[in-house]
């Protein structure tokens, strides 16, 4: 199993710019997550689904969209990237709530 | 909000000597309450965890205490190793389904 794979690996975009970064999981687990790292911060929740078809917002979702059309995969929409964007994004997954996550390697995102 | 504190931020330990984190909750209805440990440029990586029907849960040189009437939990790590220097993070499973993630400590253990 190669577990929660993230791509890309590292990314620089320019203001206003777009990207999707990618995240799938060969776990079957029904959760996922996104987190975003800001440098020697904590993670904080961007967006989480609980089953494919079914997302929902965490604590800093402005300006990212999400969609889980599969168990698998776990898109991350950046719409006109700001600075401020500029962050490590993490993926997780879980088989259910309130059990183990298992993150993923990381994008590290540079908006400039 | 829901909300996780955690505290110290920094700390530093003599190899062998015993290191502890705190941290509270806001949400009074959280159930789950894992800790990860994220060693520089690597992923969080779950160490131990502990359910509301627990006090206390070991693993070797590693528990963690969970006070609900307090809404307060504990990691505690024994004997440390250098190897345990890393990032240490705390989180709590809200009523939403939401894992919500301390600000994290960062353990440096001297050899």
């Amino acid at each position: 199993n190669a577990g929660v794979t993230q791509t890309p690996k590292f990314r620089i975009l320019k203001i206003g710019q777009s990207m999707t970064l990618q995240c799938t999981q060969d776990m079957n687990h029904n959760y996922m997550y996104w987190y975003r790292q800001d440098p020697g911060m904590g993670l904080k929740l961007i967006y989480y689904s609980v089953g494919a078809g079914i997302t929902d917002k965490g604590e800093v979702p402005n300006g990212y969209n999400v969609s889980r059309s599969t168990t698998e995969d776990f898109p991350l929409r950046l719409e006109l990237a700001a600075p401020s964007q500029t962050s490590v994004y993490f993926c997780a997954s879980s088989y259910a709530s309130g059990t183990i996550q298992f993150f993923g390697p990381g994008t590290r995102l540079t908006v400039l | 909000g829901e909300n996780v504190e955690q505290h110290p931020s920094t700390l530093s330990v003599q190899e062998g000597d015993s290191a502890v984190i705190k941290c509270t909750y806001s949400d009074s209805a959280s159930n789950y309450f894992p800790w990860y440990k994220q060693e520089l440029g690597k992923r969080p990586q779950l160490i131990i965890d502990i359910r509301s029907n627990v006090g206390e849960k070991k693993d070797q040189r590693i528990a963690v205490t969970l006070n609900k009437t307090a809404k307060h939990f504990s990691l505690h790590i024994t004997e440390t190793q250098p190897e345990d220097s890393a990032v240490y993070f705390c989180a709590a499973r809200t009523s939403y389904d939401k894992v919500i993630f301390g600000p994290g400590t960062s353990l440096s253990v001297i050899p």
